[in-house]
């Protein structure tokens, strides 16, 4: 099945820098990559996600890149604030359905 | 609109009770999904649904079964429940528009 790495495990910036979370995966056929932000005792929630016909995508101050032949791809945070402080999980699937999760990174912002 | 509705939030069982979980979506979602999230390790997969009537394992099957008797409903049942299984699960459903997972506001399992 998919095995998806996601690192730093944690990451502390100052409020205004930005942050970049790296995922890789193992199958070649996955073709959809979200990007889910967990706040503390809450329920994971979607905050972008891109598929393998395209590079990058972007939501205002986040964005998603994706590199099909290296088989990674990254978040990208600008700008931060302190509300962006929260767990950040990485998912791979070869369909719509049954993804497979990174192990996440908290992220830290400082102020 | 309720999205995907878990129950109960919180339960503490002994060694060797069992307990059933319930998860409700009204997004006539086709998938429904099982993860437990466990510090460190991310969210793992339990048990997933393609539809009424369908079940499949996932990374972290053992110790838990699964019924989907109606598209809205994915259940998760642990017939002995053992310490190792104390955790957070998130009942997740997701349709074919691809969208990406909605996920349950999860239930704390403490098992003693």
């Amino acid at each position: 099945g998919e095995n998806v790495e996601q690192h730093p495990s944690t990451l502390s910036v100052q409020e205004g820098d930005s942050a970049v979370i790296k995922c890789t995966y193992s199958d070649s056929a996955s073709n959809y990559f979200p990007w889910y932000k967990q706040e503390l005792g809450k329920r994971p929630q979607l905050i972008i996600d891109i598929r393998s016909n395209v590079g990058e995508k972007k939501d205002q101050r986040i964005a998603v890149t994706l590199n099909k032949t290296a088989k990674h791809f990254s978040l990208h945070i600008t700008e931060t604030q302190p509300e962006d402080s929260a767990v950040y999980f990485c998912a791979a699937s070869p369909y719509d359905y049954k993804l497979s999760f990174g192990a996440g990174t908290t992220v830290t912002v400082r102020a | 609109n309720a999205g995907v509705t878990q129950t109960p939030k919180f339960r503490v069982l002994k060694t060797g009770q069992s307990m059933t979980l319930l998860c409700a979506q009204d997004m006539n979602h086709e998938y429904m999904y099982w993860y437990r999230q466990d510090p460190g390790m991310g969210l793992r997969l339990i048990h997933y649904s393609v539809g009424e009537g369908t079940t499949a394992k996932g990374e972290v099957p053992d110790g838990y079964n699964v019924s989907r008797l109606k598209k809205q409903n994915f259940l998760l049942g642990l017939e002995s429940a053992a310490p190792s299984q104390t955790s957070v699960y998130f009942c997740a459903s997701s349709g074919r528009t691809g969208l990406g997972a909605f996920f349950g506001q999860g239930t704390r399992l403490t098992v003693v």
